[in-house]
């Protein structure tokens, strides 16, 4: 049962336009993530995201920033894209309990570049 | 900084067939380790996670002992069905510090044949 969603499920874009993608978490979780996968599946963490608090933010371009509402959301925007921005883009979430540590992944946006 | 290796890229083997996935990983602090399974176009999904020392943990047939004496989380099953194939990661993550997210190993792809 799916419990972190994300918009749009694909994009395709020209060089140097501005995305924006969206995640929802319905888990009540504390803590949002950005992973990116690359083409060869590799999966490494952009982001997280903590009571509205960047905790984490790996040598990311610039051009990438997360954008949060809430605790329940979390979006990821991209000012000027460039081709080795394609990519899967998985939004995840967790929190300290019973569960802890445990992250729950949403299906992904996949990005074309073109 | 932190590490996961997993040797393998690409199992291949026949339905009944056992399997082990290597893993070890390299950290400075308390580790969670953890196995995710992705499947073709989904999400990655927990299969497996422990951070108590030399105790077993089992899930949907397959299992993992942490030895931290070797720094190893490897995962096995001991008959393999068509439904496992799928890409198998190794995750670690700072059981003191959840919300730094997760540093995956590269993956192993298991491909199982009839």
């Amino acid at each position: 049962e799916t419990a972190v969603f994300q918009t749009p499920n694909y994009h395709v874009t020209q060089v140097g336009n501005e995305v924006s993608f969206n995640c929802k978490q319905t888990l009540g979780h504390d803590t949002m993530y950005w992973y990116k996968q690359d083409s060869k599946k590799l999966l490494k963490i952009m982001f997280s995201y903590n009571n509205k608090q960047l905790i984490v933010n790996e040598t990311v371009p610039r051009r990438f920033s997360p954008q949060s509402s809430d605790k329940a959301h979390l979006n990821l925007r991209i000012k000027s894209v460039e081709p080795e921005d394609s990519a899967v883009y998985l939004c995840a979430s967790s929190s300290r309990g019973a569960n802890q540590d445990t992250q729950y992944f949403g299906p992904g946006t996949r990005l074309l570049v073109l | 900084g932190d590490s996961v290796t997993q040797t393998e890229g690409l199992v291949t083997l026949t339905k009944g067939l056992p399997v082990m996935l290597n893993c070890t990983y390299q950290t400075t602090y308390s580790p969670f380790l953890f196995w995710y399974v992705q499947h073709l176009n989904e999400a990655p999904k927990l299969l497996l996670k422990s951070s108590t020392d030399n105790k077993r943990t089992e899930h949907q047939g397959f299992y993992a002992t942490l030895h931290k004496s070797s720094s190893s989380f490897h995962l096995q099953k001991s008959s393999v069905q068509l439904s496992d194939s799928a890409l198998y990661f190794c995750a670690l993550s700072d059981r003191n510090n959840y919300a730094q997210g997760l540093t995956f190993g590269l993956g192993t792809r298991v491909s199982v044949f009839p």
